[in-house]
């Protein structure tokens, strides 16, 4: 089964930008693998921020956005709020089947 | 707008069967979807436990195929899991998901296994 890859921890400034990356153990990340990305706070539910790379469900807020980003999935966070630390989770598709990253905690300081 | 509520036992004893069930308000689970269970040990990462599709193809992680199965139940409108020969680490909260344009989540339930 491949291993996927995040940066187990980041830290910004408010106000600040940092880019969240995803890697796939098989090589580069394709839109194939229809990345998505997850923001989960202590005690709650995992909700979507970003599905099939890069589109945005009605609730995610403009600052995120997704793309590929040499040979990685990324989440940029531009303009970074205090809300906004939390766990997040990349999740990439192989066929039928998923793998998740182990997530990223960001911090936001 | 799509709602999802998982459902089952809080306690199941080691070597016995997990099963839970999903309810799926505001949409059918035979319309075009992907239909996801995942689950989050305390304190640790998401794992993809498996999904079926609309039509019942079903695909499990590699890890958990031996002792997994999804099925739906149209009648009901509702998604279930079984997970066979549980084991302490098996504990965990179940999150069941649609996939569509997005995926979009229950609120989880705990399990815990335990004598």
């Amino acid at each position: 089964q491949a291993v996927v890859t995040q940066e187990p921890s980041l830290t910004v400034s408010p106000g600040g930008t940092v880019t969240l990356t995803c890697g796939s153990s098989t090589g580069a990340v394709a839109s194939g693998h229809y990345p998505h990305w997850f923001q989960q706070k202590p005690g709650q539910a995992p909700r979507t921020l970003i599905y099939d790379t890069n589109n945005k469900h009605s609730w995610t807020p403009a600052r995120f956005s997704g793309s590929l980003l040499g040979g990685k999935a990324a989440l940029t966070l531009s303009g970074a709020q205090p809300e906004d630390e939390a766990e997040y989770y990349c999740l990439l598709s192989y066929g039928g089947s998923g793998v998740f990253g182990g997530g990223t905690k960001l911090t936001v300081l | 707008q799509v709602q999802l509520q998982e459902s089952g036992p809080g306690l199941v004893k080691p070597s016995e069967t997990l099963s839970l069930t999903c309810a799926v308000s505001g949409y059918s689970v035979n319309s075009l979807s992907f239909w996801v269970w995942i689950r989050q040990p305390p304190g640790k990462g998401l794992e993809w436990i498996g999904r079926i599709s609309h039509s019942g193809v079903t695909y499990y992680n590699p890890s958990l195929t031996s002792r997994v199965a999804i099925s739906m139940d149209t009648s009901k409108n509702q998604i279930s899991l079984r997970l066979s020969s549980v084991t302490a680490a098996d504990t965990a909260v179940y999150y069941c998901a649609r996939r569509g344009a997005g995926i979009y989540w229950g609120q989880g339930t705990l399990v815990t296994v335990s004598s």
